[in-house]
């Protein structure tokens, strides 16, 4: 079956630093892929999605990469802050299946 | 906030026991889903209701009953469950039924089954 695969599963940076993670997709038909964020003790919260017909998209200090071809997209934090602390999901859809399939999560730890 | 609420928050319960979960969502959204997030696996969709229609029942156990009596409350009924089914519950909802776009999650119901 389809799955998302999720790299790396922890990440430590010094706040000021870049964070980059990294996910596979299997389901070529995959043409949505959001990324989410999720604090302690609360839901997962959409930061920045693309779509399959565009290669890059950039939100402040997040980015997001595709590379359909290749079937992986990255998430780009520059400038890290203490805040940014959380456990990163990525995610890829497909309109064929239309499901939601969701990688095992990247806890990132921004320290000051 | 997200817009969606979830309660209780925690639940403890034993495998006997008979317990509720709700989720309601205030934007105005036409679809929302049950998740199960258990630690080092990847979010698991359990249903989703679209229009108050379940439009997916992603192979789970009769043990897990969810009502939708209208498109901003759902319930997850729970009976007889095992310990394996100590997680968080997620509830998410969506503008539409398709997974191409935003969902948006309330904090969760922590579940343990003893």
């Amino acid at each position: 079956g389809e799955n998302v695969e999720q790299h790396p599963s922890t990440l430590s940076v010094q706040e000021g630093d870049s964070a980059v993670i990294k996910c596979t997709y299997s389901d070529s038909a995959s043409n949505y892929f959001p990324w989410y964020k999720q604090e302690l003790g609360k839901g997962p919260q959409l930061i920045i999605d693309i779509r399959s017909n565009v290669g890059e998209k950039k939100d402040q200090r997040i980015a997001v990469t595709l590379n359909k071809t290749a079937k992986h997209f990255s998430l780009h934090i520059t400038e890290t802050q203490p805040e940014d602390s959380a456990v990163y999901f990525c995610a890829a859809a497909s309109l064929n299946t239309d499901k939601l399939i969701f990688g095992t999560g990247t806890r990132l730890q921004v320290f000051p | 906030e997200t817009g969606v609420t979830q309660t209780p928050r925690h639940l403890v319960m034993g495998m006997t026991n008979k317990k509720s979960l709700k989720c309601e969502q205030h934007l105005g959204h036409n679809a929302m889903y049950w998740y199960k997030q258990s630690a080092k696996k990847p979010l698991e969709l359990m249903f989703v209701y679209n229009f108050k229609e379940q439009t997916e029942n992603n192979s789970v156990p009769s043990r897990f009953s969810p009502e939708c009596p209208n498109s901003s409350h759902l319930f997850l009924h729970l009976h007889t469950l095992q310990p394996e089914d100590s997680a968080l519950y997620l509830c998410a909802s969506s503008q539409e039924g398709t997974f191409a776009n935003e969902q948006f999650f309330g904090p969760g119901t922590r579940l343990t089954v003893l």
